[in-house]
């Protein structure tokens, strides 16, 4: 699978918003760039993905470049419960490992009262 | 839905003991995989499986790990014997398929402690 690339950390204030980027140079023409969170002492859960057009659900928006090479994940405005470690996963069309998620360091986003 | 379920939540154990870590996936899904946490090397996928049979176990540290699934409601997580270095937050998930857009939902995570 092809890699991305994350800030280790970065902070927000609460109810700002928060623009989380990855770098993923080498995404194929199929890949889909997926995103998870861990809040503390939980697993990993689904946030958002999305293929070449920018998606918007209920918890965050995503926004992808042009040329796919990077992407955005958008909380619009932060609360005390999106501190947590977001991952940037790009997942296989097809392959034998069938998609499988392949997480990295991702970023630890703080979110300050 | 009650989600993945994980027992037992917290294992402590000495070395040499034999661990078996189980899960419950969402009913109704097919997929199942293990993963591993740790501070070093982070989140690993250890093995999956799609309708109950084994897939890619590729992620499995060494012999003394072994997954089961008997049906497709449980799952199962053994090692034999156990060693300090085997400690680690171990979760399991599943999915509705294994294919690239599938969601994998994550169950709350076994903490094992080896002394």
């Amino acid at each position: 699978d092809a890699k991305t690339t994350q800030p280790n950390s970065m902070e927000s204030n609460e109810e700002e918003p928060v623009h989380l980027p990855c770098n993923h140079s080498t995404i194929s023409g199929t890949d889909y760039i997926h995103w998870y969170r861990q809040l503390p002492s939980q697993g990993p859960e689904y946030v958002i993905h999305g293929l070449t057009s920018n998606v918007n659900n209920r918890m965050a928006s995503l926004a992808i470049a042009e040329d796919r090479k990077s992407s955005t994940l958008i909380l619009h405005r932060a609360t005390l419960r999106d501190a947590a470690v977001y991952y940037c996963i790009l997942r296989a069309h097809y392959g034998g490992s069938q998609g499988n998620l392949i997480f990295g360091k991702g970023t630890k986003l703080s979110v300050k009262p | 839905d009650a989600g993945v379920i994980q027992s037992p939540r917290h294992e402590v154990t000495e070395m040499g003991q034999e661990v078996t870590l189980r899960c419950k996936p969402i009913s109704g899904h097919n997929s199942l995989f293990w993963y591993r946490q740790t501070m070093m090397r982070g989140l690993e996928l250890l093995i999956y499986f799609n309708n109950n049979v084994p897939i890619d176990d590729s992620g499995m540290p060494e012999d003394r790990f072994s997954a089961k699934m008997p049906n497709a409601s449980f799952s199962t997580l053994k090692i034999q014997p156990s060693e300090p270095r085997d400690s680690a937050v171990y979760f399991c998930a599943s999915s509705l398929g294994g294919g690239y857009q599938e969601t994998q939902y994550f169950g709350p995570g076994t903490r094992l402690l080896v002394l």
